[in-house]
């Protein structure tokens, strides 16, 4: 069960920017846990894009940023290009869980 | 470079066991965490369960409680996990992974995934 819900999908034209919310509660986020996201492409392992909140590894555009507040985080794409349909997830912890816990993922398409 | 080398696909019948492997190389094996995941066909991710490398500790999600088993062989520089008693809802794509901590260190319940396996499918099916 996905304790972080985010929206299904969300699209974009081409150079515009999206923004994908990740809410969580007070167990998980709003307790303090860093948020990560990934993006996986069809067939293939899930690929990390930002770490500890807003962190971008190496090798990452920055196009891709994230954002934390309160029981939620953002991941924002800017300059939409076509390579960026994916399937995107957010990561953190969730203490009543005891157990790392990821977001429902939201498709991106673009137009 | 640094990978993650998964064993084969498996197909295994409904209470039956499966055990995949998961080889590390590229880095020294016993400095972090590796985390198992899964993914059901067209569903999220799941976390299974993570061991230290050095010391063999383990801790598992809820969920597979007393279902599942991972281990680490240093010498080889492998991860296995070990999940019993089988059923269909298990049929999924199972990943290891490398935990990523701060650049300030490790906290508690604060792992990224930095380094994927390319996974392993396991098809439950009579």
């Amino acid at each position: 069960q996905s304790v972080l819900t985010q929206p299904s999908s969300v699209s974009g034209a081409p150079g515009q920017r999206v923004t994908i919310s990740c809410t969580g509660s007070s167990s998980n986020i709003g307790a303090g846990f860093d948020v990560h996201w990934y993006r996986q492409l069809p067939g293939t392992a899930p690929k990390l894009l930002i770490s500890v909140n807003t962190n971008r590894p190496s090798g990452v555009p920055d196009r891709f940023s994230g954002s934390k507040s309160g029981t939620s985080a953002s991941l924002a794409i800017t300059g939409l290009q076509a390579e960026d349909e994916a399937d995107y997830y957010c990561q953190s912890y969730d203490n009543s869980l005891s157990a790392y816990v990821f977001g429902t993922g939201t498709k991106v398409a673009v137009l | 470079q640094v990978q993650l080398v998964q064993s084969g696909a498996e197909v295994q019948k409904p209470g039956a066991s499966v055990k995949l492997s998961c080889k590390a190389s590229g880095y020294s094996f016993t400095t972090t965490y590796l985390h198992w995941l899964r993914q059901a066909p067209g569903q999220g991710l799941e976390w299974i369960g993570l061991i230290d490398p050095r010391s063999g500790a383990t801790m598992y999600a809820q969920n597979f409680q007393g279902r599942v088993t991972v281990t680490r062989d240093t010498s080889t520089s492998t991860v296995y996990m070990d999940l019993s008693s089988l059923r269909s809802e298990d049929m999924a794509i199972y990943y290891c992974a490398r935990r990523l901590c701060r650049n300030s260190g490790c906290v508690f319940g604060g792992d990224a995934f930095d380094i994927w396996g390319p996974g392993a499918m396991v098809t439950v099916s009579s």
